[in-house]
């Protein structure tokens, strides 16, 4: 199963500025989902990211706030831009397991706080 | 869009307490997974059930998937300290294979179990 190295791992951030988070697969995988999560909350998918195309966002979240790179197929970032207060929360990629129970795999996300 | 109803949200039993976390949903979903979350990691796949009436078990954690495969449940029998975490149910609404189906995730269930 694939193992993802996700950072940084917290960030606190003034508003206005951008934070951008990488996310490194240890395996090729088509696939890269970008998740939102407050503490104690379920997960918000945010994008879907293919390698080679745009991303594909989800209601509610827009490319010019959350640009997303997949310059290859183990690699992805995603920019929190121009931030505020209401960014504050857990961000997480993803990526399927190639095993026969299709789980996810998911990175051990970035906290991150705006002031 | 397919919703998951997770219930319930909040659990604080005593060590050794049988418990039973439910997820609810008027969709069919092709397959179901089971995750679980501690604090500054990400979601642990715990199981997933794809076929209507299957029942895994872990240990002391028995999944059921329901007949019409809408619906499911995680019962944890003499619960510990350990078993503590945030529980999240999620589905896989797009049909068969080694699917690239987005994730819905139910709310979530923040179990704490104390000695």
């Amino acid at each position: 199963s694939a193992v993802i190295s996700q950072k940084p791992s917290r960030d606190i951030c003034q508003r206005g500025t951008s934070l951008t988070i990488q996310c490194q697969v240890d395996s090729q995988v088509t696939m890269m989902f970008w998740y939102r999560q407050q503490p104690g909350q379920s997960l918000t998918l945010i994008a879907t990211a293919n390698q080679g195309s745009e991303a594909t966002y989800e209601s509610g979240f827009v490319i010019d706030k959350f640009p997303i790179s997949r310059p290859n197929l183990t690699f992805s970032t995603l920019t929190v831009s121009n931030m505020s207060p209401e960014d504050s929360s857990i961000y997480l990629c993803s990526v399927e397991k190639r095993l026969a129970n299709y789980g996810y795999t998911f990175g051990s996300g970035t906290r991150l706080t705006v002031v | 869009t397919q919703l998951l109803e997770q219930s319930p949200q909040f659990l604080s039993i005593q060590e050794g307490e049988n418990l039973t976390v439910y997820c609810n949903s008027s969709s069919v979903f092709s397959s179901l997974q089971w995750y679980r979350q501690e604090p500054g990691e990400g979601p642990v796949l715990l199981v997933t059930v794809v076929t209507g009436g299957e029942v895994k078990k872990l240990k002391r954690l028995t999944f059921q998937f329901g007949d019409a495969r809408k619906d499911s449940s995680l019962h944890i029998t003499a619960a510990q300290p350990g078993d503590t975490g945030l529980y999240l149910c999620a589905g896989i609404a797009n049909a068969g294979g080694t699917s690239y189906g987005k994730l819905t995730f139910g709310q979530g269930t923040i179990l704490t179990v104390h000695p």
